[in-house]
């Protein structure tokens, strides 16, 4: 079955600098991989997702890229505000199930 | 305003002691799920439901029951809890199989069991 796994665990940054948090999946056939963002004290909500036919995918400060030949894809935030600090997850399924596998969670913290 | 509720929030209870931990969205969603998370496991299924009456195991079944007798509700239900079984619970919804994967969690129910 799918296995995903999620790098760095915590990731600090200064505000204003970028944050990159990367996922790697095994299933070659998973196609849909979206990205959750959990505040603290609330359930997992979505931020972004990306499908497999496309290798970016772009909204305002956020973007995720993909790489179905190395089968990973990645979490890009840009000028980094202290409102981004939380919990995020990566998730992998086939995009006709809703079998979500999450990776292990990316503790960010952005410092003033 | 869409939303999957949870009730409770929190909750302390011992040992053996059955409860329930209810869910409702508002979504006419027709697929529903429960998901616990714990440090660094990060979110994994218990059961989820196709649709009434359809309910399936998840990743990690052992321990605990659900019914899906209405569209809208999906409760967990713990017969007899134990210590391992503390952990943050989360219900989540989503359009499947007729949109997009993607789910639609509530705020969580922190469970814990001494």
């Amino acid at each position: 079955g799918e296995n995903v796994e999620q790098h760095p665990s915590t990731l600090s940054v200064q505000e204003g600098d970028s944050a990159v948090i990367k996922c790697t999946y095994s299933d070659s056939a998973s196609n849909y991989f979206p990205w959750y963002k959990q505040e603290l004290g609330k359930g997992p909500q979505l931020i972004i997702d990306i499908r497999s036919n496309v290798g970016e995918k772009k909204d305002q400060r956020i973007a995720v890229t993909l790489n179905k030949t190395a089968k990973h894809f990645s979490l890009h935030i840009t000028e980094t505000q202290p409102e981004d600090s939380a919990v995020y997850f990566c998730a992998a399924s086939l995009y006709n199930t809703d079998k979500l596998i999450f990776g292990t969670g990316t503790r960010l913290q952005v410092f003033p | 305003e869409a939303q999957v509720t949870q009730n409770p929030r929190y909750l302390i209870t011992v040992t053996g002691k059955k409860l329930t931990v209810t869910c409702s969205q508002n979504m006419n969603h027709e697929y529903m799920s429960w998901y616990r998370q714990d440090p660094g496991l990060g979110l994994r299924q218990i059961y989820y439901s196709m649709n009434v009456e359809v309910t399936d195991k998840g990743d990690v079944p052992e321990g605990y029951k659900v019914s899906r007798k209405e569209k809208r509700n999906f409760p967990l239900i713990l017969e007899s809890p134990s210590p391992n079984q503390t952990s943050l619970y989360f219900c989540a919804s989503s359009s499947y199989p007729t949109g997009a994967p993607e789910a639609f969690f509530g705020q969580g129910t922190r469970l814990t069991v001494v």
